[in-house]
């Protein structure tokens, strides 16, 4: 498969634990983006990277959220100290600029 | 701040009919287009976008959509819908070559027999 792969899928913590999610992207992809969609909502925008350089983050990005792509391919999302706020599904996705913007299946949080 | 209106949450519809699901946006730039599909358990998959010239732009499978400037809409339609069109559709919108995507909150487009 060469699409953009998340893991884990899914994951149960408790309130204060930390967490942390992986993305791997489509190999020649240089752009890589961080979505987070709410049950009954679209994704929203939490920040992205060409190669290995962060070049947005959202306000809703608090401080307790840190992404990193050290080598400019697989990219990880952490957040410290979750709350049942941070509930919710972790989008990925890739690009190649004049391409097309492809998506992972999600990595799903639930904090207890 | 740039958004994007889908002011329908469901449509249900009956299969071989035709469909319209609509997406307004806001934005006083110039914007790239985009639908997105979601079948359950899947994840997000590009339907069909506007990047510039012609503003009725189609997909493989049937759909189209029809960017219209005047009234900030980028509607999609399909003339006839099959079972398995049912899934969730997102409108997004970039306003940059960053293709940071502003999405609406969805449309789950609910095909019956």
């Amino acid at each position: 498969d060469t699409g953009v792969s998340q893991d884990p899928r899914h994951k149960i913590t408790k309130r204060g634990q930390n967490v942390t999610f992986r993305c791997d992207p489509i190999s020649e992809h240089n752009r890589l983006y961080w979505y987070r969609q709410t049950l009954g909502q679209g994704p929203e925008f939490l920040t992205y990277f060409q190669n290995e350089a962060q070049l947005e983050k959202s306000r809703l990005l608090s401080d307790r959220f840190s992404a990193e792509r050290p080598k400019g391919s697989f990219s990880t999302l952490e957040i410290q100290r979750t709350e049942q706020g941070d509930s919710a599904m972790y989008l990925c996705a890739s690009y190649l600029p004049g391409g097309e913007l492809f998506f992972g299946e999600g990595s799903r949080l639930t904090v207890l | 701040a740039q958004s994007v209106t889908q002011l329908d949450s469901q449509v249900p519809v009956f299969e071989e009919a035709p469909v319209e699901l609509r997406c307004n946006y806001s934005s006083s730039v110039s914007v790239y287009l985009f639908w997105y599909v979601q079948y359950p358990n899947q994840g997000l998959q590009l339907l069909l976008k506007y990047l510039s010239g012609s503003t009725l732009v189609e997909s493989i499978n049937g759909f189209e959509a029809e960017f219209n400037k005047s009234q900030t809409s980028f509607h999609l339609r399909k003339p006839s819908v099959h079972i398995s069109d049912t899934a969730e559709y997102f409108c997004a919108v970039a306003m940059d070559s960053s293709y940071k995507l502003i999405f609406g909150s969805g449309t789950r487009l609910l095909v019956r027999p």
